[in-house]
């Protein structure tokens, strides 16, 4: 079946420092990949996303790529904030050929902490 | 536009209760799938309903089940609770479900199970 695994920390970094979030994958089919943020007391928010190989999901300062070959999509920023500090989610969604989603697959979560 | 909201946002029970938790989609979206959450198993897909059938549905146990209306709203219902069942129950919608498309969670349901 569809898995992904994630590194789950917690992982502590500086305000300012560079931050890498590593995020490989399997899956059968076509997935569309996702990363969903979660704050304390909070449901999810989408990150960002890449629907096909190659593709690039930014928002916020984030960025990751889908990269096929190495079946990853790491998330990466290159200066984090005190309110960065959350929990992050890699996530695929497998579109079977019959069309429509299976639930979407998530990793177990890296819990990030941005000391000032 | 609302986002996904979610009812009741906390939940007591005791176990062999049942419980009946709700959500209302984003307006104009059809699809609704709901996940569990816990410490020890993260994120797992329940349930997914799109006009008013279910579709799909993850690995777990008949005690869990649910049903969308009309209006695409959603309720589940876990029944013969077990201290198991306490968790972040989250609900997501999106416009009909497909893969590329993305799903947009409420805030939860979190329900303690004694």
């Amino acid at each position: 079946g569809d898995s992904v695994t994630q590194m789950e920390g917690p992982v502590t970094l500086s305000e300012e420092a560079f931050l890498t979030i590593n995020c490989t994958y399997t899956a059968t089919g076509y997935p569309s990949l996702f990363w969903y943020v979660q704050y304390p007391g909070e449901g999810l928010q989408l990150l960002l996303k890449a629907t096909k190989a190659d593709d690039k999901g930014s928002n916020k300062g984030f960025e990751a790529t889908y990269r096929k070959e190495t079946t990853s999509f790491h998330l990466e920023k290159g200066s984090v904030q005190v309110s960065d500090s959350a929990v992050y989610f890699c996530a695929l969604s497998d579109e079977y050929s019959g069309g429509g989603a299976d639930g979407l697959t998530f990793g177990k979560g890296t819990h990030l902490i941005i000391q000032p | 536009k609302a986002g996904v909201t979610q009812t009741p946002r906390y939940l007591i029970k005791t176990r062999g209760q049942q419980v009946t938790l709700s959500c209302s989609p984003i307006s104009g979206h059809r699809s609704v799938s709901w996940y569990q959450q816990t410490p020890g198993q993260g994120l797992q897909f329940l349930f997914e309903y799109f006009s008013e059938t279910q579709r799909n549905k993850g690995n777990f146990p008949g005690r869990f089940s649910g049903r969308q209306f009309s209006n695409s709203r959603s309720e589940m219902n876990v029944s013969t609770l077990e201290l198991g069942d306490s968790a972040l129950y989250l609900c997501a919608s999106s416009l009909n479900g497909q893969g590329v498309e993305t799903q947009y969670f409420g805030p939860g349901t979190r329900l303690l199970v004694l």
